[in-house]
């Protein structure tokens, strides 16, 4: 099984530009996270949905949009890079929101604004 | 605020045994993971606590003391596959993931 896919694997992008980082899920989860990792830094939730056609913000939200039009597909949208957004974005799934779900990981985007 | 704390960086010897600690202070607690994350890949669920005691799976064990607010992993028959970074992460009362930094793992041989 697939699990957690997402698209591109990296990219380099030039400040200014806007992007979409795709992410889609086969394991019928509900709930679906978008995270950046930095070094030294712990995960941190940029955006999150609870279930399709919901979603909310997290810890850093700036500078990023999600949308949830289905269970399976959540793409985080930068409109106009920085620099600062240079990270790598992991989306993550849980069958629920809460109360002990497990999160699981996608594999990666790694992104570099120049 | 909310925090977590791990340590930077830990080294082991092969066939041995480690225990890495994570303390925590947030709003609220409903349940502590811990992820391993080997270099340049996703992380991976390792255990789930939310009532104080020890859970044991395998070579791996983790121990929760919700009064403390410190949990501890312990990895026993240390291989070299377990070089790796593990995550420790708490759910806040708005069931949330707050997440430590991580503690690097170097197995030596």
């Amino acid at each position: 099984t697939a699990g957690i896919t997402q698209a591109p694997t990296s990219q380099i992008l030039a400040a200014g530009r806007s992007m979409t980082l795709r992410c889609t899920q086969d394991m019928r989860h509900n709930a679906m996270y978008w995270y950046r990792q930095d070094l030294g830094l712990g995960l941190r939730l940029i955006h999150y949905s609870n279930t399709a056609g919901t979603t909310g913000k997290g810890e850093v939200p700036d500078g990023y949009s999600v949308s949830r039009a289905n269970t399976d597909d959540f793409p985080l949208t930068l409109a106009s890079a920085v620099p600062s957004q240079t990270s790598v974005y992991f989306c993550a799934s849980s069958g629920a929101s809460g109360g002990q779900d497990t999160q699981y990981f996608g594999p990666g985007t790694r992104l570099t604004v120049l | 605020g909310q925090n977590i704390d791990q340590p930077t960086e830990m080294t082991a010897t092969e066939g041995a045994i480690v225990q890495i600690n994570c303390t925590y202070q947030t709003s609220g607690f409903n349940g502590l993971f811990w992820y391993q994350q080997h270099a340049g890949e996703a992380p991976t669920f390792l255990s789930y606590n939310v009532l104080d005691g020890l859970e044991e799976k395998g070579r791996f064990s983790s121990f929760l003391s919700r009064s403390k607010g410190y949990s501890y992993l312990l990895l026993k028959e240390l291989q070299m596959k377990d070089s790796a970074s593990y995550l420790c992460a708490v759910e806040d009362s708005n069931y949330q993931l707050i997440w430590g930094a991580g503690t690097k793992l170097i197995i030596k041989p």
